[in-house]
């Protein structure tokens, strides 16, 4: 089956403690793409990538670290996680077949206190 | 910075009412994407358009995208309570994508 796999799906953590979040597509897709969902906010990029090794900015990229060694896999890193991180995170994988169209995984609840 | 602003933030309607939601970029974009989110899930892409003027039907939604390209609009014919969540267009002006805030649907039977 084609899917965006993410894990933890739910995670608290404290202040300062780092974090990962993992993300794994198995649709071969150039494209991973990591984003937080807040009330209100709706949804906003911190991190892109075209391509293994190529790794870009989004519009809120303060906080988080990304890596892309693999095609299929995008983790998120928060190196020293703070309360304003507190979110829902998706990951999202996509371009192929002249679509630029994302498959978003199930995302990831983060409480951080 | 770019901003793609989406109205209105909320709406009720009847069940068979119509519906539409609004996009505008404050750039030109390559191309606009829709997206449904139903509740306590994640965002399910819709529809891609790509040229000016556009105009695309899937069933009961009208998906545009203006001359510009700088704005789109969803309508939705004769809602159904199938068509509760919450709809978020997203601009491509390169490489990124820039969400709108979204249109939460609630439909009342």
């Amino acid at each position: 089956e084609a899917q965006v796999t993410q894990n933890p799906r739910y995670l608290i953590t404290v202040t300062g403690k780092k974090l990962t979040v993992t993300c794994s597509q198995n649709m071969n897709h150039e494209y991973m793409s990591w984003y937080r969902q807040d009330p209100g906010l709706g949804l906003r990029q911190i991190y892109y990538s075209m391509n293994v090794e190529v790794t870009d900015k989004g519009d809120v990229p303060e906080g988080y670290k990304v890596s892309r060694k693999e095609k299929r896999n995008f983790p998120l890193i928060l190196e020293s996680p703070s309360p304003n991180q507190t979110s829902l995170y998706f990951c999202a994988s996509g371009w192929a077949e002249n679509s630029y169209e994302q498959y978003f995984g199930p995302g990831t609840r983060l409480t951080v206190t | 910075g770019q901003q793609v602003m989406q109205i209105p933030q909320y709406q009720h309607v009847q069940e068979g009412e119509d519906f539409t939601t609004y996009c505008n970029s404050s750039t030109t974009l390559s191309n606009i994407q829709w997206y449904k989110q139903r509740p306590g899930g994640h965002p399910v892409f819709l529809i891609q358009l790509v040229k000016s003027g556009e105009v695309k039907k899937q069933k009961r939604l009208t998906f545009q995208f203006g001359e510009a390209k700088k704005n789109s609009s969803l309508h939705i014919t004769a809602t159904q309570t199938t068509d509760v969540g919450t709809y978020f267009c997203a601009g491509v002006p390169y490489y990124k994508y820039i969400f709108g805030t979204g249109t939460r649907l609630k439909v009342l039977a």
